[in-house]
């Protein structure tokens, strides 16, 4: 079945330290997208990609950065420039041109 | 950019029960979605709805675009609606959300 994963559900990180979440589709999607969402807030954008070897930032793309060198995969590192990095992180993928999005099940990130 | 507000924020109901959500826009929109994520954060996507009226069962949306607000309602409640309902509107070649309603619907 095709769909999107996002690893791991939850993660544990240190002050300081950087972690990678990890975004993957078999959907063919060209065009990716990395939210995240605080208790009681929306979706907030962090970075999207509408083709492999770039991306755009979002509105707070601060103290994260990403990469895209395939298709399938859209990995998020939250370094140690965020401020305030824990949060619950949506990865969602579309078909370049639509809004169709199909979301991942999400990451929750603690630092402790 | 877009501003997208939703209310009320939250909402408590006894099974049964009708309600309606509201979405304001602060711009003219091509694309309008309205998502529900489950008590686990799952997003799934209820209506794609940049205009006029759709149902699929107990829900129903209407999207008055000349007036920039969206509707969504939910007839006879079931503990399975609660979660948080978020209104989504496409700002070139993005999706921008409200802050969503945290929907309780009790037994």
């Amino acid at each position: 079945d095709g769909g999107i994963t996002q690893s791991p559900k939850y993660l544990f990180r240190k002050e300081g330290q950087n972690v990678t979440l990890s975004c993957e589709q078999n959907l063919n999607h060209d065009a990716m997208y990395w939210y995240r969402q605080d208790p009681g807030q929306g979706l907030r954008l962090i970075y999207y990609s509408q083709i492999v070897n770039d991306f755009q930032k979002g509105d707070i793309a601060e103290g994260y950065s990403v990469s895209r060198e395939k298709k399938e995969s859209f990995p998020l590192t939250v370094t140690s420039a965020q401020k305030n990095p824990t949060a619950f992180y949506l990865c969602a993928s579309s078909i370049t041109g639509t809004y169709g999005y199909t979301f991942g099940s999400g990451t929750r990130l603690t630092v402790v | 950019g877009i501003q997208v507000e939703q209310s009320p924020p939250d909402l408590i109901l006894q099974e049964g029960a009708n309600s309606t959500l509201r979405c304001n826009f602060s711009d003219s929109v091509n694309n309008l979605q309205w998502f529900h994520q489950n008590p686990w954060g799952q997003l799934i996507n209820l209506f794609y709805i940049p205009s006029g009226t759709k149902q699929n069962g107990r829900l129903s949306a209407t999207t008055v675009a000349t007036e920039r607000y969206s509707l969504l309602y939910i007839s006879s409640s079931q503990t399975t609606d609660s979660g948080v309902y978020f209104c989504a509107v496409g700002d070139t070649d993005k999706l921008i959300f409200g802050t969503g309603t945290r929907l309780q619907v009790f037994p």
